[in-house]
């Protein structure tokens, strides 16, 4: 069974410049979350996707944050503007069971300078 | 509360020895729990899970206890190895949610 891919790996932008990160999920997994780890900390999360729909996204800074998945499999995440304290790793992950442990993809790396 | 900043709490342990790593959950609502491992560069890997109604839970060379009086959680490593060095994260389920919190991070340096 593949994972869940994530593209790309790092990424440096300045601040306000917008950048976006891409997730594949598991073939078949309904429910896709992105993640924000920031370093030292455990994963954050910001958004929850239940086939296409948005089931949580009450953590997701929507001035600056969006998310989509149209088709109710890959999903993208963009920033515009970045601010410094966008600097971390987003994690995608998904499940086909809510109640479920995920899988998680490597990430993508994000500084902001 | 998930944040320890940049200084994760450090556990180094001899190759071979056992390893006890804790975690203490805040939402007593919680009825499933996941402990991950996350190696450099890498997204958090399940490692073992489990239920409220259960207070232990073995797999191969870990052990999960759980002890809701205090809400603590704990894995315990048997004869730990150079490749259990990582990051662990306890995380938590509540029973009316779906949404996986994630704890602080313990990080296990392994001595050869």
């Amino acid at each position: 069974e593949a994972g869940v891919a994530q593209s790309p790996r790092y990424k440096i932008i300045e601040k306000r410049q917008s950048v976006a990160f891409w997730c594949n999920p598991i073939s078949g997994h309904a429910t896709l979350y992105w993640y924000q780890q920031i370093l030292g900390q455990g994963p954050k999360l910001l958004i929850q996707f239940q086939n296409n729909g948005v089931v949580d996204d009450s953590q997701l800074p929507k001035d600056r944050f969006s998310a989509e998945r149209l088709k109710g499999v890959d999903s993208t995440l963009k920033i515009q503007p970045a601010k410094l304290e966008d600097s971390a790793v987003y994690l995608c992950a998904s499940t086909n069971r809510a109640d479920y442990g995920y899988t998680f993809g490597s990430g993508t790396r994000l500084t902001v300078v | 509360g998930e944040s320890v900043g940049l200084h994760l709490p450090t556990l180094s342990v001899q190759e071979g020895d056992n390893s006890i790593i804790n975690c203490a959950y805040s939402n007593s609502a919680s009825d499933y729990f996941i402990w991950y491992k996350q190696e450099s560069g890498k997204g958090p890997q399940f490692i073992i899970d489990i239920r409220s109604n259960m207070d232990k839970r073995q797999g191969q060379r870990v052990t999960v206890l759980l002890n809701k009086t205090v809400k603590h959680l704990s894995l315990q490593i048997a004869a730990t190895q150079p490749g259990d060095s990582a990051v662990y994260f306890c995380a938590e389920f509540p029973h009316t949610g779906n949404k996986l919190t994630f704890g602080g991070g313990t990080r296990v340096l392994v001595k050869p």
